[in-house]
């Protein structure tokens, strides 16, 4: 049984670029959550994807926008980046439901100059 | 809608206990704590269910008073590895399927 896993574990980007983070979820789960931390604060909800559809979305902007494919991995996309864009992502990935325990990967370091 | 946890930072010695409160102005369905260390991802500790079902750690206990939307997470004859940021996580009754994490419990545990 593979862990969750993100892709790529560090980027570095320019104000005003585009980014595509990725998230393979764990062997059997069918749900994927996406979450922006910045330092010293707790994760941030995004959204979620289950079986291919966004599933409930935080307090973000469009310009956070999201895919999940046929087995489940997901990507997160973010455009026009800013300044503040600039945190750890995490997916995390679940069972059916929520209060399933969700298993989190090592998360993106993204950050904006 | 975010979780309120208390304290914000705790410094205990080896073998000490602890105790991290998490705190909503909302109906709750479920409480999720997780464990993260520096530069780690965060780490599954227990969940807790409307209705008394729990499922976690062995190690480490919790309660959750539904009527007061409130859960403390119990952490026993601490040990050094149980250095980290201390998250709960909240469901609320309309089952919207969002977790929303508080700001989270800096815990550093001395020998």
């Amino acid at each position: 049984e593979t862990g969750v896993t993100q892709s790529p574990t560090h980027l570095i980007k320019t104000r005003g670029q585009q980014v595509t983070l990725r998230c393979s979820s764990q062997s059997g789960h069918n749900t994927v959550s996406w979450y922006q931390q910045a330092l010293g604060q707790g994760p941030q909800f995004i959204f979620q994807y289950y079986r291919e559809e966004e599933n409930g979305r935080g307090n973000f902007p469009p310009r956070f926008s999201g895919l999940q494919f046929p087995n489940y991995s997901s990507e997160l996309n973010v455009n026009a980046l800013e300044l503040d864009d600039s945190a750890l992502y995490l997916c995390a990935s679940s069972g059916t439901a929520s209060h399933n325990e969700q298993f989190f990967g090592p998360g993106t370091r993204l950050t904006v100059l | 809608q975010q979780p309120v946890q208390s304290p914000q930072a705790v410094i205990l010695r080896e073998g000490e206990d602890a105790v991290i409160n998490c705190s909503s102005s909302k109906a709750l369905y479920s409480v999720h704590w997780y464990r993260q260390k520096h530069g780690e991802a965060p780490v599954f500790l227990m969940i807790l269910l409307k209705g008394g079902e729990q499922k976690g750690h062995e190690k480490i206990s919790a309660s959750f008073n539904e009527k007061k939307q409130q859960s403390s997470l119990y952490l026993t004859a601490s040990q050094l590895s149980y250095s980290g940021t201390y998250f709960c996580g909240t469901e609320t009754v309309d089952r919207d399927d969002k977790i929303i994490f508080g700001k989270g419990t800096r815990l550093h545990i001395l020998p």
